[in-house]
């Protein structure tokens, strides 16, 4: 079974401060997905990486997938109120159609 | 309108009664799917349709029953639940890819209570 933990489970912490999110697993993944639920809405994409060692940017966002694509981690840079939300990974599953296996979630608190 | 759209956003409904959760896309995608998402558990996936087709039942008690009578549109129709169904029920699209994995777009979802 194909399993994404993410740590920590909560973060509360104030505007201006840095944090990052962390997503692992003991099985690889041939990509991962990134998305942010704010309260009330559904989950929004904000990145897929796909390459061992990759890293994008994403304006105060950085993400990055591990060497060897059983890990995953969200750098966000001078965290803002709007930053607030629930920070899930996903990852495609080995067997049967197109079905993504999400990890266990960061819920994020930034207070101004 | 675009994106993905669910009705009603809440529901409330006692073990017997029968209801049922509407989602609709207009991204001109060919699957969609339905996830529950319960308090400190990962997102589940319940159901997946590609082209209308269902492709996927993960395991799902049958007090859940999806429909899917076109590419834009969603059932989920729910009778004698039980009060631990209570949860936000996320519907989502996305283009099949051959050997890839397409992004989801959801909905902002229905927030179900059983009492």
């Amino acid at each position: 079974t194909q399993l994404l933990e993410q740590s920590p489970q909560f973060l509360s912490i104030q505007e201006g401060e840095n944090l990052t999110v962390y997503c692992n697993s003991s099985s690889v993944f041939s990509s991962l997905q990134w998305y942010r639920q704010e309260p009330g809405e559904g989950p929004v994409l904000l990145v897929t990486v796909v390459t061992g060692g990759e890293v994008k940017k994403l304006k105060r966002l950085t993400f990055q997938f591990g060497d060897a694509r059983k890990d995953s981690s969200l750098h966000i840079t001078a965290a803002q109120p709007g930053d607030t939300g629930l920070y899930l990974c996903a990852g495609p599953m080995n067997t049967g159609f197109q079905k993504l296996v999400f990890g266990t979630g960061t819920r994020l608190l930034v207070s101004p | 309108e675009t994106g993905v759209t669910q009705t009603p956003r809440h529901l409330v409904m006692g073990m017997t009664n029968k209801k049922s959760l509407k989602c609709e896309q207009h991204l001109g995608h060919n699957a969609m799917y339905w996830y529950k998402q319960s308090a400190k558990k990962p997102l589940e996936l319940m159901f997946v349709y590609s082209l209308e087709e269902r492709v996927e039942n993960n395991s799902v008690p049958s007090r859940f029953s999806p429909e899917c009578p076109n590419s834009s549109h969603l059932f989920l129709h729910l009778h004698t639940l039980q009060p631990e169904d209570s949860a936000l029920y996320l519907c989502a699209s996305s283009q099949t890819r051959t050997g890839g994995n397409s992004p989801l777009h959801f909905g902002n979802g229905t927030r179900l209570t059983v009492t």
